[in-house]
């Protein structure tokens, strides 16, 4: 049973507009929330997280909001680029682990 | 440029061959993963060392076996895989376990073929 969910496997996006990646959670006991962006042929870069005693985390044109009672974040790029195309994967830690629970990931295309 | 360096970067073996992927990070971290991904699929975790110890085995077959011989160093040895253990194989590192602040950094990869 997946845990976290991310329910679009593919996103396409016009060059300088915004990108909304989305994620919900089925866990309640989540406390820590990650976003990981992944080239093909290279490993997984982390981007940005959030602790689930905020609702929103910011750093340079990459924010993180999350909706706890929705149990839903996403992840907001603006303007978008072209090197942002990339697989994004969400991931979550409960409180009383520290394993990475990772969503399946979205595939985001982003047209000149 | 990765800071988890992974060697070799790809690795054609057959089913009866022992062969090891090795991972190096200078960091000082003193967490580090081993995790397996399929084509289109997350991450797996496979082992996780911490100080040198291994602190968490994902349930992984025996022909899968993890060595740590200090704390810069990752090996997984292999040995008798099958078709299906054909995957991309991902070495991560952290400063240590708890990744609040302070994620896991990766390496690119050893992509495994299985013949």
């Amino acid at each position: 049973d997946q845990q976290v969910k991310q329910n679009s496997p593919s996103l396409s996006v016009q060059e300088g507009r915004i990108s909304i990646l989305n994620c919900d959670y089925t866990n309640s006991m989540f406390d820590y929330f990650l976003w990981y962006k992944k080239y093909p042929a290279e490993g997984p870069t982390f981007l940005i997280s959030i602790s689930s005693i905020k609702d929103k985390n910011e750093d340079g044109r990459f924010t993180v909001f999350l909706n706890k009672s929705a149990k839903h974040l996403s992840l907001h790029i603006v303007p978008s680029q072209p090197g942002d195309s990339a697989v994004y994967f969400c991931a979550a830690v409960m409180d009383s682990n520290y394993q990475l629970i990772w969503g399946a990931g979205t595939k985001l295309i982003i047209k000149p | 440029d990765t800071e988890v360096t992974q060697t070799p970067k790809h690795l054609v073996m057959g089913m009866t061959n022992k062969k090891s992927l090795k991972c190096e990070q200078h960091m000082g971290h003193r967490a580090m993963y081993w995790y397996k991904q399929k084509a289109k699929k997350p991450p797996e975790l496979m082992f996780v060392y911490s100080y040198e110890k291994l602190s968490i085995n994902e349930s992984v077959p025996s022909r899968f076996s993890p060595e740590c011989p200090n704390s810069s160093l990752l090996n997984l040895h292999l040995h008798a895989l099958q078709p299906e253990d054909s995957a991309l194989y991902l070495c991560a590192s952290s400063q240590d376990l708890n990744p609040r602040g302070q994620p896991q950094h990766f390496g690119d990869g050893t992509r495994l073929s299985i013949l």
